[in-house]
């Protein structure tokens, strides 16, 4: 099983949607997480963080729940410019080589979408 | 703008040569990461550093080596490419925190073994 499982789409919506992300994570200590955006060819970018509370950005809603394992993205009102690849993020633990602890991020596959007009 | 820069952002090499991907960050991050990335697909985590001195293997076995002499420099080296090597590299930066914060990418390597 993955770390970071991810519906990978496509997702192809009209413009004026709403449209929504979920990803699980398999390690139950995992700390923080986050949604990236990558367009095509580019670098991923922060799209926002993922709180406890559930977290809102103009049309981008975000929440996190950690019983179930599960982060969720929510995009209203998509734009065209909203189509690129979504990716989950999650920070976990791992442990060093000389036995310590320390964390990394690891990706999800991504959700393609693809807003038409 | 995140100051994290890469270099080269295109490389096409012959196989066999020794390269050298560089990465540095003027942010002053503790931790920095390797990732690889073919096109459109998934990122790969390959090397993580959490400090000066302090390297990591990631998920996907690799057959580069990266070293961390300095915060801010965290170059990625292939002894000898192979056509299998082709791919996009992507490193990226983040604050070492409870929890973790949010990692800054460069603008990625792409790198063609012929």
């Amino acid at each position: 099983r993955k770390e970071v499982e991810q519906d990978p789409g496509p997702f192809n919506v009209p413009e004026g949607a709403t449209v929504a992300f979920n990803c699980t994570y398999s390690n139950s200590a995992s700390q923080s997480f986050f949604w990236y955006r990558q367009d095509c060819r580019k670098e991923p970018k922060l799209l926002m963080s993922v709180y406890s509370s559930g977290n809102e950005d103009g049309r981008f809603t975000a929440q996190l729940n950690r019983a179930s394992q599960y982060i969720s993205l929510l995009i209203r009102d998509s734009k065209l410019s909203d189509s690129a690849t979504y990716l989950c993020v999650v920070n976990m633990n791992a442990h060093r080589q000389d036995g310590g602890a320390t964390n990394k991020l690891i990706f999800g596959t991504g959700t393609l979408l693809a807003v038409q007009p | 703008e995140a100051d994290i820069y890469q270099t080269p952002r295109y490389l096409v090499i012959g196989t066999g040569k020794k390269i050298t991907l560089e990465c540095s960050q003027t942010m002053g991050h503790d931790k920095m990461y390797w990732y690889q990335q073919d096109p459109g697909m998934e990122l790969h985590l390959i090397h993580y550093s959490y400090g000066v001195n302090s390297t990591e293997k990631g998920d996907l076995s690799s057959e580069s080596t990266v070293s961390r002499i300095r915060t801010e420099h965290f170059p990625l080296t292939l002894e000898s490419a192979r056509p299998s090597h082709t791919s996009q590299y992507l490193c990226a930066s983040s604050m070492r925190g409870l929890g973790g914060t949010e990692a800054f990418f460069g603008q990625g390597t792409r790198l063609t073994v012929v």
